[in-house]
């Protein structure tokens, strides 16, 4: 079974300019989770869908970061226009419904290193 | 909100035992986990804890205590592919899905 993966693996962009990350969860995970680790500090929650609605975006930073799951499958999140710091890793980790597993763990994909330069 | 604190680095001799101590502050608590990050790599699950005690899995140990908000993670007979960033993550009552992370501790193991 493919884990989530997520795309690029890393973007290095200029100041103001927009990028996209992607994000695909296990088939089947009604539930898809953005964090974020920005310089060496502790990952950070962003934001939770349940299929594609958006069930807590607490964690959103500001109105630059733009998520979206049309379909309930993959995401993308958008960051438009980036600034200096924006730069981190992003995480994006996906699990099955609560009554489908016994601890409910999120499964983490590798990360999108975004660079803002 | 959630104070989630661990050690930063940790270094152990191969086959030894290591623990790593997480102490958190939270207002209101739905489990513990703990994940294994190579650099460079995805965070993999290792362990949970939702009640007091010890919850073993071959050469790692997890434990809790909920009165002390305390938990810690215990690696035994260490090997070098062990050296890694160790990650506590609390789960929150209010949001079932919402997880808070520790910094991480980077665990080295040296032959």
């Amino acid at each position: 079974e493919a884990g989530v993966t997520q795309f690029p693996s890393h973007s290095v962009i200029e100041k103001g300019q927009t990028v996209t990350l992607r994000c695909d969860p296990i088939s089947g995970h009604d539930n898809l989770y953005w964090y974020r680790r920005v310089m060496g500090k502790e990952i950070k929650f962003l934001l939770h869908f349940v299929k594609e609605s958006k069930q807590d975006e607490s964690g959103m930073p500001n109105n630059r970061f733009l998520a979206e799951r049309t379909g309930g499958t993959y995401s993308t999140l958008k960051v438009q226009p980036a600034e200096l710091e924006d730069s981190g890793v992003y995480f994006c980790a996906s699990s099955q419904r609560p009554d489908l597993g016994s601890y409910n763990e999120q499964f983490f994909g590798p990360g999108t290193r975004l660079t803002v330069l | 909100g959630q104070n989630i604190d661990q050690p930063t680095e940790m270094t152990a001799t191969e086959g030894a035992i290591v623990q790593i101590n997480c102490t958190y502050q939270t207002s209101g608590f739905n489990g513990l986990f703990w994940y294994q990050q190579h650099a460079g790599e995805a965070p993999t699950f290792l362990s949970y804890n939702v009640l007091d005690g010890l919850e073993e899995k071959g050469r790692f140990s997890s434990f809790l205590s909920r009165s002390k908000g305390y938990s810690y993670l215990l690696l035994k007979e260490l090997q070098m592919k062990d050296s890694a960033s160790y990650l506590c993550a609390v789960r929150h009552l209010s949001n079932d899905y919402k997880l808070s992370f520790g910094a991480g501790t980077t665990v080295t193991v040296r032959a």
